[in-house]
């Protein structure tokens, strides 16, 4: 059974600093793994969607990569702004599930002014 | 597009009703998912149709749930008799195709059982 990991839960960062948000998953047999944003009270937005065959897919100021054979995710996120402020959440689709994806727990960003 | 539209956004409801929320996915979308969201549990899939039929219902928690999907652009997720641990905000979600392709998610319904 596929089990995701973010680390950390929650990060807080001043505005303009880079950082990076991690994502591990169990199991490597994958067919996409996709980074969601969710604000307070809304749904999840994707982001991005990164393919089992592509290593990295880029969207403005973020940046994500997929290493399978190590199981990670790394998601980038470039000078960042108090808009930034949100949970994000990854999600690992694994081939032995069919289309159904597997959630983090998320990590709870907070970009300071 | 309008996106997934889901109702009621908010239910407020007592132990031992019946409970019904409902989906509109994205017109076209084939695929539809029903996630429930908790803080303790995070982000968990219910139930999976795929061309209106159920694929997947491995997380329906209890004989207390049931979904449908009567036709292609509607879906229920039903839960008999409500109890106060059922709290939570549930989501639907859609997309197109079988696998490998962007989902997207509605805003969710927030339901209390008190």
């Amino acid at each position: 059974k596929q089990e995701v990991t973010q680390i950390p839960a929650a990060l807080s960062v001043p505005e303009g600093e880079n950082l990076v948000l991690n994502c591990s998953f169990t199991d490597s047999a994958i067919y996409n793994l996709q980074w969601f944003r969710q604000d307070p009270g809304k749904g999840l937005t994707s982001l991005l969607l990164i393919q089992s065959s592509q290593r990295e897919q880029t969207s403005g100021r973020l940046n994500a990569s997929l290493d399978k054979s190590s199981g990670r995710s790394t998601l980038y996120i470039a000078a960042s702004q108090p808009g930034d402020s949100a949970t994000y959440l990854c999600a690992a689709g694994s081939v032995n599930a069919g289309n159904m994806l597997t959630f983090g727990g998320g990590t709870r960003l907070m970009v300071k002014p | 597009d309008a996106g997934v539209i889901q109702s009621p956004r908010h239910e407020v409801t007592e132990m031992g009703q019946e409970v019904t929320l409902r989906c509109k996915p994205i017109s076209g979308h084939n695929s539809l998912f029903w996630y429930r969201q908790t803080m303790m549990r995070g982000l968990e899939l219910l139930i999976y149709f795929n061309n209106n039929v159920p694929i997947d219902d491995s997380g329906m928690p209890e004989d207390r749930f049931s979904a449908k999907m009567p036709n292609a652009s509607f879906s229920t997720l039903k839960i008999q008799p409500s109890e106060p641990r059922d709290s939570a905000v549930y989501f639907c979600a859609s997309s197109l195709g079988n696998s490998g392709n962007t989902i997207y998610f509605g805003e969710g319904s927030w339901l209390t059982v008190v």
